[in-house]
């Protein structure tokens, strides 16, 4: 499995767009990268997933560039409420789905 | 939304005893799964789960860790002896076959504490 590289921790205010990119430079060719959020106290909550380019979806935007290599989640105008982990997953489409999560990048929203 | 439960929603036990936690995934969902997260830490992998089979697990899933799905709607983590480090939130999950998706969905925990 790829291993993923992220910022231990954001700092960004209500109403910014922040970015958290995430490393992952030996993904396979089969790897999809895949985004999840973790509130305390909470189980992860998915996010968003995509294989190249850009996916949307009506909580964030997924960019994927060329070489895969790495990815940046961008959240769109946060407010305190999106305070959290964000766990980016790199992994094969594969029968058995063995997801491992990493540290994570803990962003903190400040009004 | 259909959403997975979990039950209890914590648990004190005291060392060296059995404990079941239980799930409910899904309705139409066929792939399952445990996670721990020890407090403060990152969630680890424990096992995927299907067509009546384990698919994957992790080296934390020694013997002293089984998972069943007793009947249709239940799925259930069994620790047979436990110890202090076995303190954790224990997270199920379940996943949609069929897509190429990672989407898993996420119950919201056991807290086991060991004594």
């Amino acid at each position: 499995l790829a291993k993923t590289t992220q910022p231990i921790s954001m700092d960004s205010y209500e109403g910014q767009e922040v970015n958290i990119t995430c490393s992952h430079n030996n993904i396979a060719t089969n790897d999809y990268i895949t985004w999840y959020q973790q509130f305390p106290s909470q189980g992860p909550r998915f996010i968003i997933q995509g294989y190249k380019t850009k996916v949307t979806n009506e909580v964030a935007s997924l960019f994927i560039p060329a070489d895969r290599k790495s990815s940046t989640l961008s959240l769109p105008r946060v407010s305190l409420s999106d305070t959290a982990v964000y766990y980016c997953l790199v992994a094969p489409y594969t029968g058995g789905f063995k997801t491992i999560f990493g540290a994570g990048t803990r962003l903190f929203v400040k009004a | 939304e259909p959403e997975v439960t979990q039950t209890p929603s914590h648990q004190v036990t005291q060392m060296g005893q059995e404990v079941i936690l239980r799930c409910v995934p899904i309705s139409n969902h066929l792939y399952f799964y445990w996670y721990r997260q020890i407090l403060g830490q990152k969630v680890e992998f424990l096992v995927s789960f299907y067509n009546n089979e384990i698919s994957e697990k992790s080296e934390i899933f020694d013997d002293q860790f089984s998972v069943e799905r007793p009947d249709g709607s239940n799925f259930t983590l069994k620790i047979r002896s436990t110890k202090l480090e076995d303190s954790a939130m224990y997270f199920c999950a379940s996943s949609e076959p069929g897509q190429v998706t990672y989407e898993q969905y996420f119950g919201p925990g056991t807290r086991l504490t060991v004594t």
